[in-house]
């Protein structure tokens, strides 16, 4: 079964570092999402991407974070000078079109600022 | 501000037993609904969606949308101590171009 797939599942990094989440989406969908989870708080929508921009962003999309598919097949989240509050667990997920916003899921990655 | 609120929970329920989870939304303009389970450290996966008022049923699972009065639930029947997770509800904004999340109902089903 076709399946989101991210790379690292956890990541420990200093205080003011730079990261990068990568995501491997699944292959016939044509819509990539960025969301995180503070632990014990709601899933929090950061950006949609679709044709090679973005669609849609949240009020947390600052320029702190940025997002690129450089090929074909992945879909990164940058995340510049990170700041404690950015621990969470970050999950990317695709879906096959807007509307259809059956979007699925990767298992996440644990980013946790020290 | 737009907002998806649920009930926390614990909601504790023998195994056997219907379990009926609530989400009411705040922005008229939703029109797609989700309900994810999630295990603990885990992410959400889908369980169902609705888009029409009513009633959608898929195996024990039945989703429940009355846009008149802002609300959708999932019921379980024949609820499984394995169906023990937090219940998150998800609504499309306005625009239907990003997903709203409520902070979730833990469920508990106790054998």
């Amino acid at each position: 079964e076709p399946e989101v797939t991210q790379t690292p599942s956890h990541q420990v990094t200093q205080m003011g570092q730079e990261v990068i989440l990568r995501c491997v989406p699944i292959s016939n969908h044509l819509y990539f999402y960025w969301y995180r989870q503070i632990l014990g708080q709601k899933v929090e929508f950061l950006v949609s991407f679709y044709n090679n921009e973005i669609s849609e962003k949240s009020e947390i999309f600052d320029d702190q974070f940025s997002v690129e598919r450089p090929d074909g097949s992945n879909f990164t989240l940058k995340i510049r000078s990170t700041k404690l509050e950015d621990s969470a667990m970050y999950f990317c997920a695709s879906s096959r079109q807007l509307w259809d916003t059956e979007a699925f899921f990767g298992q996440g990655t644990r980013l946790t600022v020290v | 501000q737009k907002e998806v609120e649920q009930n926390s929970g614990p909601l504790s329920v023998p195994e056997g037993a219907i379990a009926s989870l609530n989400c009411t939304y705040s922005d008229r303009g939703s029109q797609s609904f989700f309900w994810y389970r999630q295990y603990s450290g885990k992410s959400p996966e889908l369980i169902m969606f609705i888009y029409s008022n009513g009633d959608k049923e898929d195996g024990r699972f039945t989703a429940q949308l009355n846009k008149a009065s802002q609300y959708v639930s999932l019921l379980i029947r024949d609820s499984q101590p394995s169906d023990s997770a937090t219940y998150l509800c998800a609504v499309t904004a306005g625009n239907n171009r990003k997903l709203i999340w409520g902070l979730g109902t833990s469920l508990a089903v106790n054998p």
